[in-house]
C-alpha cells in the first residue's frame, strides 16, 4: 500500500531548539519525497525535495530508505518556521500524483 | 502573473446545492489536481488532469465531477452537496511530472455544506 504517515499531529519547540518532523513512507518503487509548507494565510508551497538534497531556509531532510523515512531537520528554529508542514510522496511520475500525510503543525515559542 | 487562482474564495451551500468551483492559473501547465484538505486528514486528491480535454479519478472523487475544457481552466463540480463536503480545496498544477516535479497551489476556496 502506498502511504505517508506524519505521527505527530502538532510540535512545539522553543526559539533556538533542534526541531524534527517525523515523516515515514509505504511505496514499492523508487521514491521521490517532498516537504510542502503552509504558513498562516498563505497558500501551500514546496519546501524541499529530497532528490535536491537541498538545504531551505536551514531545513534538511535526508531520505532513509531503510527505514522508509524523511524526516525533516533544522538545528535552530525560528518563529517565523511555525507553519503547518506535508510530507509528500510521488507515487506517479506520469501523472504526477502526490499522497500527502496528515500534515504537522509546528509552533515555535519565543 | 498571478500563478494558480480559484474562485470563490468561500461558499456556504445547503444539503442538495450545486456549485462549481473554478480553478485557473497562468503558467501554461499541463496537469492540474484537485484537493480537499480536512483536519487530521492531510491532502487527498480528488480528480486530476494531464492535459486539456483530459481528467482522471484520484483518491476520493465520489460526489464530484470535474472538466478541463481550456488547458488554463480545471473546474471541479458538486452535483448534490453533502456535508461530508465541508472542507477546504486546493487546485494545484504542475508543467510535467518529470521536470520540477513542484505542485503550485492555488489559495484555497473554504465550503461549507449546511
Amino acid at each position: 500500500a502506498q502511504r505517508v504517515t506524519q505521527p505527530e499531529k502538532l510540535l512545539s519547540v522553543f526559539k533556538g531548539a533542534p526541531v524534527e518532523l517525523k515523516c515515514n513512507y509505504s511505496y514499492s518503487g523508487s521514491p521521490e519525497l517532498f516537504w510542502y509548507v503552509q504558513y498562516s494565510r498563505q497558500r501551500l508551497q514546496l519546501l524541499l525535495r529530497h532528490i535536491s538534497r537541498e538545504s531551505i531556509k536551514g531545513f534538511t531532510a535526508d531520505l532513509n530508505k531503510g527505514e522508509t523515512s524523511f524526516h525533516l531537520k533544522k538545528p535552530f528554529a525560528q518563529e517565523e518556521d511555525s507553519a503547518m508542514y506535508y510530507c509528500a510522496l510521488r507515487v506517479s511520475s506520469n501523472t504526477g500524483k502526490l499522497i500527502f500525510g496528515q500534515g504537522t503543525t509546528l509552533q515555535v515559542k519565543p | 502573473n498571478a500563478g494558480v487562482t480559484q474562485t470563490p474564495k468561500f461558499r456556504v451551500l445547503k444539503t442538495g446545492q450545486s456549485m462549481t468551483l473554478l480553478c485557473a492559473q497562468d503558467m501554461n501547465h499541463e496537469y492540474m489536481y484537485w484537493y480537499r484538505q480536512d483536519p487530521g486528514m492531510g491532502l487527498r486528491l480528488i480528480h486530476y488532469s494531464v492535459g486539456e480535454g483530459t481528467t482522471a479519478k484520484g483518491e476520493v472523487p465520489d460526489g464530484y465531477n470535474v472538466s478541463r475544457l481550456k488547458k488554463q481552466n480545471f473546474l471541479l463540480g458538486l452535483e448534490s452537496a453533502a456535508p461530508s463536503q465541508t472542507s477546504v480545496y486546493f487546485c494545484a498544477s504542475t508543467q510535467t511530472p518529470g521536470a520540477s516535479y513542484e505542485q503550485y497551489f492555488g489559495p484555497g476556496t473554504r465550503l461549507t455544506v449546511t
